[in-house]
């Protein structure tokens, strides 16, 4: 059974661009979650989303968005990029909204200059 | 605020032996309680889950749940070299919204 896969890997991006970054979750998964993980601050909460429903969401500035499609492949954007969204941005899926059972990807190592 | 707290270490600990995390959570109505492991460049895979006061053991690993004090732990046995990572607790309440509330992790060192 395939992973959670995370695109791209690794990216530098300057201030104020825009970044877009996918999730392919395992198979039969509905949910999927956004994290943004830097050493300071944890895991910290983007989103959640079920059946291409945003479920929950954590408290980042409106530049950062996300979506869910009908295959449950889910994608963030992140806009106008600043220094400090230089992270670790992970994807977790889940078999369904209520379990905290979560599978990781690999993450997506975003680098703003 | 709803916060999980744990100690950030790190907690060294020679080869063989127990080693004991502790966590602690502030929110009385959380139902579920995830012990997650993430190895220095790697992302967090999740090694225990427990539900119920009391303990669950899996291997080398338990996780002991007290909800009257709010804690829930993790003892790993005979502690290994490859045991040596950080270590996440997530905590969840119950109803419709069940969103993870994490502990920034304890760092875990297994000396040989």
């Amino acid at each position: 059974k395939a992973g959670v896969t995370q695109t791209p890997r690794y990216l530098i991006k300057t201030r104020g661009q825009q970044v877009t970054l996918s999730c392919s979750p395992i198979s039969g998964h509905r949910s999927v979650s956004w994290y943004q993980q830097t050493p300071g601050q944890g895991l910290q909460f983007l989103f959640e989303y079920f059946s291409e429903t945003q479920r929950n969401k954590g408290n980042f500035p409106g530049r950062f968005s996300g979506r869910q499609f009908s295959n449950s492949r889910s994608e963030m954007n992140v806009s106008t990029l600043e220094l400090g969204d230089s992270a670790l941005y992970l994807c977790a899926s889940k078999r369904d909204s209520y379990t905290g059972e979560l599978f990781f990807g690999e993450g997506s190592r975003l680098t703003v200059l | 605020q709803k916060e999980v707290e744990q100690n950030s270490g790190p907690l060294s600990v020679p080869e063989g032996a127990i080693a004991s995390l502790n966590c602690t959570y502030s929110d009385r109505g959380s139902q579920s309680f995830f012990w997650y492991r993430q190895y220095s460049g790697k992302s967090p895979e999740l090694i225990m889950s427990i539900y119920s006061n009391g303990d669950k053991e899996d291997g080398r690993f338990t996780a002991q749940l007290n909800k009257a004090s709010q804690y829930v732990s993790l003892l790993i046995r005979d502690s290994q070299p490859s045991d040596s990572a950080t270590y996440l607790c997530a905590v969840s309440g119950a109803g419709n919204n069940r969103k993870l509330i994490w502990g920034l992790g304890t760092s875990l060192a297994v000396n040989p």
